[in-house]
């Protein structure tokens, strides 16, 4: 079973930043946070992953709150090519399954 | 990153028959995974390719109805049998290349008539 919640759905107007929050109420200390997105008709793409430390790359940023109960996905400044369905998983880095929940669809309005 | 090749990329199918989908990556994995998505839904794990054993199968996927081949570290492949309308889904295969990122395939879309 997932063990993240998403929200179904989110906006976002061209060129603002699309904040995507998740929540991992019963991580354990050795699980990851990994964020993955579907283009439509498309494999999933990996975008970043976290254990604890806010993480950036050339893609998005990862705000993991000190708790680590939750987190977000930051894409700083989106394009209609970001609309797509983004899923939040945890996952052990020594587990290699990765289970997949209903993540959500976030549409970046012109 | 990695590479990896779905075949056939989609495939129309009587019910009754079995479909075998591969997957080829262009370097060496250990761990090779098959997902189904049905229309609509997230991905679902089906099982977990070993290279020289028996693939590990998720609770709900019995290995009589999808059997997985490993033959070597680059290649895989998934036998959709006796195929019901239920069927119907894209099917696809990633890789672990140890940096803790799964890479995905392009999938297979299956329609069942």
């Amino acid at each position: 079973d997932a063990k993240t919640t998403q929200p179904p759905s989110m906006d976002c107007a061209e060129g603002r930043a699309a904040n995507l929050p998740c929540n991992h109420s019963t991580i354990s200390g050795n699980e990851y946070v990994y964020w993955y997105r579907q283009i439509h008709s498309q494999g999933p793409q990996y975008i970043i992953h976290g254990l604890k430390n806010n993480e950036t790359n050339e893609m998005a940023s990862l705000i993991i709150t000190e708790d680590r109960k939750s987190s977000t996905l930051i894409l700083p400044h989106a394009t209609l090519r970001d609309t797509a369905v983004y899923y939040c998983i945890v996952r052990s880095y020594n587990n290699n399954d990765m289970r997949f929940g209903a993540g959500t669809r976030l549409t970046v309005k012109p | 990153s990695a590479v990896i090749s779905q075949k056939p990329s989609r495939d129309i199918c009587q019910r009754g028959t079995s479909l075998t989908i591969q997957c080829q990556v262009d370097s060496q994995v250990t761990m090779m995974f098959w997902y189904r998505q049905q229309p609509g839904q997230s991905l679902t794990l089906i099982a977990t390719a070993n290279q020289g054993s028996e693939a590990t199968y998720e609770s709900g996927f019995v290995i009589d109805k999808f059997p997985i081949s490993r033959p070597n570290l680059t290649f895989s492949t998934l036998t959709v049998s006796n195929m019901s309308p239920e069927d119907s889904s894209i099917y696809l295969c990633s890789v672990d290349k140890g940096t803790g990122e799964l890479f995905f395939g392009e999938g297979s879309r299956l329609t069942v008539l």
